[in-house]
């Protein structure tokens, strides 16, 4: 199985919600990331966990809250989102931190805040 | 910082057209290199990677490329190509050796081929 599932494929929330993006993979890799792709844009890198601990934030907001309950699953807190944060957010997973790995990528949640 | 240039924003080809999409890298370093595609809603899927070694990549689907280190360049290419390879292309780059595998992107190409 070289899946990365992702849910809900679509949100639509209102500024003051809280809502959670979910990612799950079972290949047995111990890194996972979140990426935040605009319309025409290419997909930017938000975290990176290893081993269940989150090992880069690339100064995303705080309104972004992401957690790595377990090896398989990624989650991404939603809270107080602004209209530009809509977007693609994408999950990716490699077997480890090495820059030579692989990363497998979900098909993503599209994000309306409205 | 590290970056990385894809020339071609836009490309409309038309079926058995040959297919050469370039990338450019900024890198104080030896890198890893990639290309994802992103078919019309699907999830971004790897071509192809160089690490080291011959620096003329297979990858899926009849596409190569060619890392030519003194032009920093890693250039996507497929001498025949058909409807189904209108998609989005991705070249990316990592640090060689490093250990936190951040995917720098570049601008992505948009393929069109009309049959």
């Amino acid at each position: 199985d070289t899946e990365v599932t992702q849910t809900p494929k679509h949100l639509v929330m209102g500024m003051t919600n809280k809502k959670s993006l979910k990612c799950e993979q079972h290949m047995g890799h111990r890194a996972m990331y979140w990426y935040k792709q605009k319309a025409k844009k290419p997909p930017e890198l938000m975290f990176v966990y290893s081993y269940e601990k989150l090992s880069i934030n690339e100064s995303v907001p705080s309104r972004f809250s992401p957690e790595c309950p377990n090896s398989s699953l990624l989650n991404l807190h939603l809270h107080a989102l602004q209209p530009e944060d809509s977007a693609l957010y994408l999950c990716a997973s490699s077997p480890g931190l090495q820059s030579s790995y692989e990363q497998y990528f979900g098909p993503g949640t599209r994000l309306t805040v409205t | 910082a590290q970056s990385v240039s894809q020339h071609n924003h836009h490309v409309i080809l038309s079926e058995a057209a040959s297919l050469e999409l370039g990338c450019n890298y900024s890198y104080g370093g030896t890198v890893n290199l990639f290309w994802y595609v992103q078919y019309p809603g699907q999830h971004l899927q790897l071509l192809l990677k160089y690490f080291s070694g011959d620096p003329l990549v297979k990858g899926i689907k009849g596409f190569e490329a060619e890392f030519i280190k003194s032009k920093f360049s890693f250039n996507l290419r497929k001498p025949s190509v058909q409807w189904s390879d209108t998609a989005e292309y991705f070249c990316a780059v990592t640090g060689y050796g490093g250990a936190t595998n951040k995917l720098i992107f570049g601008t992505g190409t948009l393929l069109a081929v009309q049959p």
